[in-house]
């Protein structure tokens, strides 16, 4: 079962902040974070395992509930660098797949 | 250093062809994936592989078959091509299961 992402998109302008959210049906031992620019491969951002943690690096952080089974991408200060779609892939215990949400574009405009 | 390579970056088939694509990684990872990504949606497993002479199906496995012959190398086979394999398809590998993956640039697949 697919995680649902939400929103589907959002437009922001330079300085902005936002917050995308990836929820599950299931129980999840981990969450990760990807960006992916047109026609690139998506990037990693960070991983986020089962205990409820909360995770960062300059101005991107996230977070997992795992009682609510879902997580958040918090993105402060957009940056034009930020654009680009961001898609949570979600993993269960002894299981090595992870399912992928179907993606959220970020469009930060000047 | 490359991290991952992939080969083709593009190609046009005729249904019923046949073609192999093929991953390299150099960072001597266990895991190894293959994934399609249709427009506006996320990434589906095709299959996997969790060491070498390791292969196992993911959520989307029908008309591919793959090969773990080497540690390094992924292949990805489609014995008789079909148009609803049009797609972008990724490989990544990983370390471990909740680690990181790493992809490489795609290949751009058009079965006509």
């Amino acid at each position: 079962q697919q995680p649902v992402q939400s929103p589907q998109a959002v437009i922001l302008r330079e300085g902005e902040d936002a917050v995308i959210n990836c929820s599950s049906s299931k129980a999840l031992y981990s969450v990760h974070w990807y960006r992916q620019k047109h026609g690139e491969a998506p990037v990693f951002l960070m991983i986020l395992l089962k205990g409820g943690e909360q995770k960062g690096h300059d101005k991107i952080s996230a977070s997992f509930n795992e009682k609510k089974q879902q997580s958040s991408l918090y993105l402060t200060a957009s940056q034009l660098s930020y654009s680009g779609t961001y898609f949570c892939g979600t993993g269960v215990d002894s299981n090595y797949q992870l399912i992928w949400g179907a993606g959220t574009k970020l469009i930060i405009k000047p | 250093n490359a991290g991952v390579t992939q080969t083709p970056k593009f190609r046009v088939l005729k249904t019923g062809q046949s073609m192999t694509l093929l991953c390299a990684q150099d960072m001597n990872h266990e895991y190894m994936y293959w994934y399609r990504q249709d427009p506006g949606m996320g990434l589906r497993l095709i299959h996997y592989s969790v060491g070498e002479g390791t292969t196992a199906k993911g959520e989307v496995p029908d008309g591919y078959n793959v090969s773990r012959l080497k540690k390094q190398n992924f292949l990805l086979g489609l014995e008789s091509a079909a148009p609803s394999q049009t797609s972008v398809y990724f490989c990544a590998s990983s370390s471990g299961r909740a680690n990181t993956q790493y992809f490489g640039p795609g290949t751009r697949l058009t079965v006509l």
